[in-house]
């Protein structure tokens, strides 16, 4: 079946730095959403990508769909302490309802 | 407008036991997802209901079950419990109309514990 890979599992980070992350498959999807979520929480939506080598932005998150439609990209910038969680990549390979595969997800911990 | 709600946050259940949550999407929301969030397998698609029809299904046994009712509120059924059922379990809606339908508003969950 359909898999998303993300990586890296983990980061640490100094406050200020900016993050990458990636998340990658051996399909091709239509739509790519990233989220993030705290502990205890359900996720909450990021960013929402619908078209190849689109690049979106939402404040300090920058996501971009990768022009082979099996990755995707997201960028946070300037990291303050409030960005620690896990973040998700979910992928969308139909036009037809809403069987969204996730990825494993990024756990991220920013350092004051 | 409100988020989408999901009721009970915790639930604990015997191993054998049913048990029913609810899910009540974002005003104007038809679609409804559930997912199964555990730390072995992570996020894991359950099934879509669209206009009280189950549009897309996962690979979940058939103790897992679904409905939804013509106010977009969906449940979700799990029956004869196994302590591999413990898990997060959420709920997100989602447009399914034009344009950005493909995004999902997920809510907080309901934490199940089977013993």
């Amino acid at each position: 079946g359909q898999q998303l890979n993300q990586s890296p599992q983990s980061m640490f980070i100094q406050e200020g730095e900016d993050v990458s992350m990636n998340c990658t498959s051996s399909s091709i999807f239509n739509t790519w959403l990233w989220y993030k979520q705290d502990p205890g929480e359900g996720p909450v939506l990021l960013i929402a990508l619908y078209k190849a080598g689109e690049l979106t932005s939402n404040g300090r998150l920058t996501a971009q769909f990768g022009i082979t439609r099996k990755d995707s990209f997201l960028n946070i910038s300037a990291s303050i302490p409030s960005d620690v969680g896990i973040y998700f990549c979910a992928g969308l390979a139909t036009n037809y309802g809403q069987n969204f595969v996730f990825g494993p997800g990024t756990r991220l911990s920013v350092l004051p | 407008k409100a988020g989408v709600t999901q009721t009970p946050r915790y639930l604990i259940k015997t191993r054998g036991q049913q048990v029913t949550l609810s899910c009540s999407p974002i005003s104007g929301h038809r679609s409804v997802s559930w997912y199964q969030q555990t730390p072995g397998q992570g996020l894991q698609f359950l099934f879509e209901y669209f206009s009280e029809t189950q549009r897309n299904k996962g690979n979940f046994p058939g103790r897992f079950s679904g409905r939804q009712f013509s106010n977009s509120r969906s449940e979700m059924n799990v029956s004869t419990l196994e302590l591999g059922d413990s898990a997060l379990y959420l709920c997100a809606s989602s447009s399914a109309g034009t344009g950005r339908s493909y995004e999902q508003y997920f809510g907080p969950g309901t934490r199940l514990t089977v013993t």
